[in-house]
């Protein structure tokens, strides 16, 4: 089966520096995705690693190693806006071609001003 | 990017009645999902729509309780059957936007489904 764990919640102030991390078991993996969702919201998608290392979107980065089965989000200048839930989620193959995400469990974060 | 729209938003139904959720993309996807998420928790794979051909349920869900259609690669429906009050979640389709498939994955606004 398939597992990832990541903290409940993180709580930080505006401006602040912030990592997520999640640490996951799969079989057929194919990457690590990351995804914001405010309250009543769908899911946004902020970012993908296929390969070790760090990808850097804006304010936003992601980090994986594959070898340690890990990744990070990393959220700078932190703003009250980022106020929500941040989901790390596996991209697996299967059935064939498919290729289909797990979700971690969530960690709510919450940015105080 | 893709666009998705979902119908109904939402809906309060009764035990022992189903219901069909549509989901309508603006642009061609070959990957097409269904997922369910409880509040305040994770989302939950259901099964993955195949155009012209069965769904693939994940463990747990099975088609006569789930049955999704998807004729075209454009629009599928997910059917909760026979609901009870467990049933009440959000129910969300995803794709993949494109032909050739990606990295990115969009959801749509989602089917709060409340079972009295």
């Amino acid at each position: 089966g398939q597992s990832l764990e990541q903290p409940s919640e993180v709580t930080a102030v505006e401006g602040a520096i912030v990592q997520i991390n999640c640490t996951y078991q799969t079989s057929g993996f194919y990457g690590l995705s990351w995804y914001q969702q405010h309250d009543g919201g769908a899911p946004t998608f902020l970012s993908y690693n296929a390969l070790d290392g760090l990808e850097e979107t804006g304010r936003f980065s992601s980090f994986l190693s594959r070898s340690d089965s890990y990744g990070y989000l990393l959220l700078q200048e932190l703003q009250m806006k980022d106020s929500a839930s941040y989901f790390c989620a596996v991209r697996r193959l299967s059935s064939g071609s498919a290729r289909q995400l797990t979700f971690g469990s969530g960690t709510q974060l919450t940015v105080l001003p | 990017s893709a666009v998705i729209s979902q119908k109904p938003s939402r809906d309060i139904c009764q035990r022992g009645t189903s219901l069909t959720i549509q989901c309508q993309v603006d642009s061609q996807v070959t990957m097409m999902f269904w997922y369910r998420q409880q509040p305040g928790q994770s989302l939950t794979l259901i099964a993955t729509a195949n155009q012209g051909s069965e769904a693939t349920y994940e463990s747990g869900f099975v088609i006569d309780k789930f049955p999704i259609s998807r004729p075209n690669l454009t629009f599928s429906t997910l059917t909760v059957s026979n609901m009870s009050p467990e049933d009440s979640s959000i129910y969300l389709c995803s794709v993949v936007p494109g032909l050739a498939g990606g990295n990115e994955q969009f959801f749509g606004p989602g089917t709060r489904l409340t079972v009295l």
